[in-house]
């Protein structure tokens, strides 16, 4: 079965430098959510859409953005690079199951950022 | 806010024995509940989850039960193998406002050994 797809999986970057990852959700699925997960935490929810509209937004800094577009694909950017923006980034999707619930979220392998 | 207390860890088990990972949650509404585990390297992959008060979620042996005079989803396994080495995360989420973000705990490190 297909599952989230990221990109890149690895990601090196100097400090003040721009990122952009790109998640590919399961077919079918209408809402992405972004995660950040810093060495030895937990994931920490950054943003999420729904339908190519942001539904809910967590502990995002201003110098992070993100869309999600036609295709439902999503790109979070990240500029002004700082050594405290490594870490492991998740995208995860989920869609609409059993009787329109949409509570199962499905992560991708992660992106891998390391600000240099 | 909602939010997820886990078990410090880490855990070191030799295989074999018996698992029990503690995780308790405070929330508004009623939450589902999950445990996902990540291996190293990986992502996240859902290992089970409940919906429900009383609810039981089960898969690859282990199982968690949704308590909610207790508020708790304790994972256990009865007998864990090396292969369960890996971090498992309990989460919570509150879809019934729509679709919500995960509120994680701060995982455990289990590691066991031959």
């Amino acid at each position: 079965a297909a599952g989230v797809i990221q990109s890149p999986r690895h990601l090196i970057k100097e400090k003040r430098e721009t990122a952009t990852l790109k998640c590919y959700p399961i077919p079918r699925h209408d809402t992405v959510y972004w995660y950040q997960q810093g060495p030895g935490q937990d994931p920490q929810f950054l943003i999420s859409f729904y339908e190519k509209m942001q539904s809910d937004k967590g502990s995002i800094p201003d110098r992070f953005s993100a869309q999600q577009f036609s295709d439902y694909h999503s790109e979070l950017n990240m500029s002004s690079l700082e050594l405290g923006d490594s870490a492991l980034y998740f995208c995860a999707s989920s869609g609409p199951g059993l009787a329109g619930r949409r509570d199962i979220q499905y992560f991708g392998a992660g992106t891998r950022l390391s600000v240099l | 806010g909602n939010s997820v207390t886990q078990m410090e860890g880490p855990v070191t088990l030799s295989e074999e024995a018996f698992l029990t990972i503690n995780c308790t949650y405070t929330a508004t509404g009623y939450p589902s509940l999950f445990w996902y585990v990540q291996y190293p390297g990986e992502g996240l992959q859902l290992l089970l989850k409940a919906t429900k008060a009383d609810d039981k979620g089960s898969n690859k042996g282990f199982e968690a039960t949704y308590r909610k005079e207790t508020t708790s989803f304790h994972l256990e396994k009865g007998s864990v193998q090396v292969s369960d080495s890996a971090v498992y995360f309990c989460a919570l989420s509150d879809w019934r406002q729509g679709a919500q973000k995960l509120v994680f705990g701060q995982g455990t490190r289990l590691t066991i050994n031959p």
